[in-house]
């Protein structure tokens, strides 16, 4: 199987910069998703494809993704912000997540 | 508006059986292969199962493998969980979950159910 190894939790300050990562082997030769998701609420897409945004995702949220690391960049974070992220690989025909990371806005 | 609906869920004794339903609506139902994915409290999300449009091929995660059944009906316009053997830490809210068509690359869940709870405690 293919493992996503994500850090459990990330803090930052309102208006500073986070940056969520994502590893695997060779994590820079697959297409990486990221989803919030908050309490109570669906998961929700915002970075597909490593870099692309779907429609109402603000462009402060970004991702990258090369060698064996995904990352996962919130720039002038805000309190809507503070959610769960996880990012997720398709691999032999089923979908794979990352543990999560608990993001937390301070 | 792409809609997915789960029902279903509730509470059931351990070894217990439960079916969960997922309503679909807004899109070709047919045309798109669909998942089961869950979140047990204070874990995060895995997914469970996979099913092809036309029911021809499904996989399953190792954790629900030979007690967990994937199925649709593309006549309704619905997809299914039954769900038997049922432990303790089987409890979770319960989504159904899209997958983007086949010529996506890298593809990903794009939309998901609202989530169906079920809890299995004696």
């Amino acid at each position: 199987s293919y493992d996503l190894t994500q850090p459990p939790s990330v803090s930052v300050s309102p208006g500073q910069t986070a940056n969520i990562t994502c590893s695997a082997d060779k994590l820079g030769e697959r297409y990486v998703c990221w989803y919030q998701h908050k309490p109570g609420q669906s998961p929700v897409v915002v970075i597909y494809q490593d870099t692309k945004r779907p429609p109402g995702i603000p462009a402060r949220i970004s991702g990258s993704n090369s060698g064996n690391t995904a990352t996962l960049t919130i720039s002038g974070t805000q309190a809507l912000d503070e959610a769960d992220y996880y990012c997720q690989v398709w691999d032999s025909s089923t979908v794979v997540f990352g543990g999560g990371t608990k993001l937390t806005v301070l | 508006e792409v809609l997915l609906v789960e029902s279903g869920g509730g509470s059931v004794q351990p070894g217990g059986s439960l079916r969960l339903s997922c309503a679909a609506s807004g899109f070709s139902f047919s045309s798109f292969n669909m998942n089961w994915v869950r979140q047990a409290p204070g874990k995060g999300l895995e997914w469970l199962a996979y099913i092809s449009s036309t029911s021809t091929t499904v996989y399953y995660a190792d954790s629900v493998k030979g007690r967990f059944t994937i199925s649709r009906d593309n006549a309704n316009n619905s997809l299914y969980l039954q769900m038997k053997s049922l432990r303790a830490e089987d409890t979770a809210v319960y989504y159904c979950a899209r997958l983007t068509p086949k010529v996506t690359i890298g593809r990903y869940i794009d939309y998901w159910g609202q989530g169906t709870p079920v809890t299995v405690s004696s």
